[in-house]
């Protein structure tokens, strides 16, 4: 099975709408990462969380890391076609060693005008 | 300061042919990862470099090897081609100040074609 599960699969969204990414894994995580991918090209780094509980927001996006350090959501505010891609999170489960990260399927995000 | 390049950024090839992509990562970054990223498995890790040494290894045939040079820059080399091995091939630079923050910023990938 896979280890880091994200949800869901892809989301079809009205411009101006909330929308939220989930990214589940089946163990503790040391890093959790997010990235924006458009079809085909590099991915985009957005933000990274570490702690229990730790929130962190950029323009208007938001992630978020559980207490447990088991989920992580993705939040964004007042969707804008701009934000359409894959978005794919990116986990490091051997504490500390960044440079080899497992990544979930990718949630792929359509934002209609 | 430049980001992370790859080249080629497109390639095709035909089975049983041997392949090279190269990767310049950021000025000053020392690490170098690579990535198999296809429809079916998702992105994959394939190695990771450091100082000229290669740290850490995914799940992949010996077919796949890498190096890299005193410059940070990398090479991946996939021999003995497989219709499978069609891929975007990306690979990603870190800095490496001995910190957990260390965050890895990905290139634009090679984008290989096995027919």
């Amino acid at each position: 099975s896979q280890e880091l599960e994200q949800s869901p699969q892809s989301l079809i969204v009205q411009e101006g709408k909330n929308l939220t990414i989930n990214c589940t894994s089946s163990k503790t995580l040391y890093g959790l990462y997010w990235y924006k991918q458009k079809y085909g090209e590099g991915l985009i780094f957005l933000m990274m969380l570490q702690k229990g509980g730790e929130e962190k927001s950029h323009e208007k996006i938001t992630a978020k890391l559980d207490e447990k350090k088991q989920q992580s959501s993705l939040h964004i505010t007042a969707s804008q076609p701009s934000h359409a891609g894959i978005y794919l999170c990116g986990a490091d489960f051997s504490g500390g060693s960044n440079y080899k990260l497992t990544f979930g399927k990718g949630t792929l995000l359509t934002v209609n005008p | 300061k430049a980001g992370v390049t790859q080249t080629p950024r497109y390639l095709i090839k035909t089975r049983g042919q041997q392949v090279t992509l190269s990767c310049s990562p950021i000025s000053g970054h020392r690490s170098v990862s690579w990535y198999q990223q296809t429809p079916g498995q998702g992105l994959q890790f394939l190695f990771e470099y450091f100082s000229e040494t290669q740290r850490n290894k995914g799940n992949f045939p010996g077919r796949f090897s890498g190096r890299q040079f005193s410059n940070s820059r990398s090479e991946m080399n996939v021999s003995t081609l497989e219709l499978g091995d069609s891929a975007l091939y990306l690979c990603a630079s870190t800095l490496v100040v001995g910190s957990s923050t260390d965050t890895q910023y990905f290139g634009p990938g090679t984008r290989l074609t096995v027919l």
